[in-house]
């Protein structure tokens, strides 16, 4: 299948900071990115979708001057958490859709944020 | 809101076959099957979809029933490394469609 990198895979940072998180796809231009968080124990939750070169889609709820998106080219997205907060700590996942079979979705590895 | 009912908790021997149902009863005629398995601290994992036919790869099967209001993904002979949570979710394949997860299927293999 298609390969989805994110970057870093954990990362701690002190409460008050901004911390970006990255998501590309490898072998495969992404004209959608989907990005998700997951709190321990619970199921995922979109948070936004990202069409290259255009503003993000947020999702009820989500609060889109705390997690900017950016999805600069075909291959790259990114999140940054802003003013991160201790309740802002859990699971990232990206996701970007194929333009082939079946416009599957794949997914990255996940990124864990720790506030501290 | 999740379109799909799934079990909460399975438990399968390993070496056996694993069959995991779906009900997905208000699934529109545009709308694939695909299932996802996420094993503890990972991304999701894409395994397999299908509109309307059965289909086979190489990690599993995919049983959709004729009026398309259910499924059942099998793994054929179930490994440990198989554990996971399995989510089944209906979408549309165009452009921003997104995937929504409900609670899956926690699996579990027994040695």
């Amino acid at each position: 299948g298609a390969v989805v990198s994110q970057h870093p895979s954990w990362v701690i940072c002190k409460s008050g900071t901004s911390v970006k998180i990255e998501c590309r796809s490898l072998d495969f231009q992404a004209t959608t990115m989907f990005w998700y968080r997951q709190f321990p124990k619970q199921s995922l939750m979109l948070m936004a979708t990202s069409n290259e070169g255009s503003k993000a889609t947020y999702e009820q709820g989500v609060e889109k001057d705390k997690f900017l998106i950016n999805h600069a080219s075909l291959t790259l997205s990114t999140l940054t958490v802003t003013s991160a907060h201790p309740e802002d700590s859990s699971f990232y996942i990206c996701s970007a859709r194929t333009g082939s079979s079946g416009n599957t979705i794949y997914f990255g590895e996940g990124s864990w944020l720790t506030v501290v | 809101d999740a379109k799909t009912t799934q079990p909460t908790s399975m438990d399968c021997a390993e070496g056996r076959a694993a069959n995991l149902p779906c009900n997905h009863s208000t699934i529109s005629g545009n709308e694939y099957v695909y299932w996802y398995r996420q094993i503890h601290s990972q991304g999701p994992q894409y395994i397999i979809h299908g509109l309307k036919n059965n289909e086979t790869n190489e990690m599993a099967s995919l049983i959709i029933t004729e009026d398309r209001k259910s499924s059942t993904l099998i793994l054929p002979h179930a490994t440990l490394r198989d554990t996971a949570v399995y989510y089944c979710i209906v979408r549309a394949p165009f452009g921003n469609e997104k995937l929504t997860f409900g609670t899956g299927t926690r699996l579990t293999i027994i040695p």
